[in-house]
């Protein structure tokens, strides 16, 4: 079985700081692992993913995650916040490989507020 | 401009009408998902469309029919839902089942009176 665990449903920071969203799985096998991010009244898109290979992973818009297998952790990270970066942030695990389950398991999700 | 397109973006019917929310992507992936999402929750999966044939049926009750014509398109057919049904119903496409990150449609919110 796998899951996924957001830490924090909400996160403010000032915008110009540091951007933290905690992630931590569980999965039987190998995961590959995803971030997304929801804008109001828009699908999910993609920011990132790490499936093998590097652990550090850098996506779109300035975001970068580590993927900590020791730690069972996939924290999601940005230098510095900007005020378009204020939505719902979703990880994301599946069971890399043909028998585990390769469907998405989704955490329950963060919204990042970004304060002027 | 998001590769995965559904129709209608809205969506407001009656709970004996018959609808159909359509999805379609060119990306010549060959895996589609349905996922319903309520609102400040995460998406929860409905079906897996692999290579045109259904391969995950997440136990979701029979008023929700889908459909796959082909490799590009995914259609979900709605017929007699409940208030508790009105939700944003996403639409996803990868290469393949688990390879591949999934691409999201901006979904369909739809209402039930």
């Amino acid at each position: 079985a796998q899951s996924v665990t957001q830490l924090g449903s909400h996160v403010s920071v000032s915008e110009g700081a540091l951007v933290l969203l905690r992630c931590n799985y569980s999965s039987s096998v190998p995961p590959y692992l995803f971030w997304y991010v929801q804008y109001p009244n828009q699908g999910l898109q993609l920011l990132l993913k790490y499936t093998t290979g590097a652990t550090l992973v850098k996506g779109i818009n300035g975001f970068e995650a580590e993927f900590k297998k020791s730690e069972t952790s996939f924290h999601l990270t940005k230098p510095s916040a900007h005020m378009s970066d204020a939505a719902e942030y979703f990880c994301a695990v599946s069971e890399g490989g043909g028998t585990g389950r390769r469907a998405l398991t989704f955490g329950s999700g963060t919204r990042l507020q970004v304060q002027p | 401009d998001t590769e995965v397109t559904q129709t209608p973006k809205h969506l407001v019917m009656g709970m004996t009408n018959k609808k159909s929310l359509k999805c379609e992507q060119h990306m010549g992936h060959r895996a589609m998902y349905w996922y319903k999402q309520k609102a400040k929750k995460p998406p929860e999966l409905m079906f897996v469309y692999s290579y045109e044939k259904l391969s995950i049926n997440e136990s979701v009750p029979s008023r929700f029919s889908p459909e796959c014509p082909n490799s590009s398109l995914l259609n979900l057919h709605l017929h007699a839902l409940q208030p508790e049904d009105s939700a944003l119903y996403l639409c996803a496409s990868s290469q393949d089942h688990g390879i591949g990150p999934q691409h999201f449609g901006d979904g369909t919110r739809l209402s039930i009176l």
